[in-house]
């Protein structure tokens, strides 16, 4: 069960695009579509943003979007606007168990 | 409306048990399994434990097996953590959360669990 691996900090400017990485093994990101990604204000709860890889529950903005390559998952935010300031985390089921793994979190500063 | 509502965090010393718990509503208990994540001062999110829909089948992470039991009970819709032998890196905030089917697609509110003497 090691964490899967994020960069600690990303930033960007508002209007602009981001991209955080989020890189596993093949026995959780790469093994399987079960990569779901997660916005966390400190003293909040943490808001599901994207599941299965790339998929949106209903309410999140478009402006969120996700994608997979072998053992690499990443999470795309466009048009980033000052509230997109926060933590966000990857996380992988370890298969077809009720396993999970997250990644270390990456703080994404709008400038 | 889903809803999770947590109790039972506090102040606990080393070697110490205490018991969180979750109450559900707004949606089929029995349907989903549950899951209690944790986040330790400046960490990171960590997941703990998940009891799958039945109650049957529960895991655990290496930090925390044999000392945490995750539980729940269909007749009042809650789900618990039974945490024993408590030390000081399981201070944290724990959250309760909804297993969707592999991600979580509702949490409650968090409680502070603070092992200190």
């Amino acid at each position: 069960q090691s964490a899967l691996t994020q960069p600690a900090s990303v930033s960007g400017s508002p209007g602009q695009s981001i991209t955080i990485s989020c890189t596993g093994s093949s026995s959780d990101v790469g093994g399987y579509n079960y990569v779901s990604w997660y916005q966390h204000h400190p003293g909040k709860a943490p808001n599901l943003l994207i599941y299965d890889v790339s998929k949106r529950p209903s309410g999140v903005s478009s402006r969120f979007s996700g994608s997979k390559s072998g053992n690499t998952a990443s999470l795309s935010i466009s048009s980033l606007q000052a509230e997109d300031a926060a933590d966000y985390y990857c996380c992988s089921s370890m298969g077809n168990t009720n396993v999970w793994v997250f990644g270390g979190g990456t703080s994404l500063t709008v400038l | 409306e889903v809803q999770l509502l947590q109790s039972g965090g506090g102040l606990v010393q080393p070697g110490g048990s205490l018991r969180l718990s979750c109450a559900a509503s707004g949606f089929t208990f029995t349907n989903y399994a549950m899951c209690w994540v944790r986040q330790a001062p400046g960490k990171g999110l960590e997941w703990v434990s998940a009891i799958s829909a039945s109650g049957e089948y529960t895991n655990y992470a290496d930090s925390v097996k044999g000392r945490f039991t995750i539980s729940r009970d269909t007749s009042t819709n809650t789900v618990y953590l039974q945490m024993n032998s408590v030390r000081a890196d399981d201070t944290a905030v724990y959250y309760c959360a909804k297993s969707g089917w592999k991600d979580f697609d509702s949490w409650g509110q968090g409680t502070l669990v603070t092992a200190s003497s």
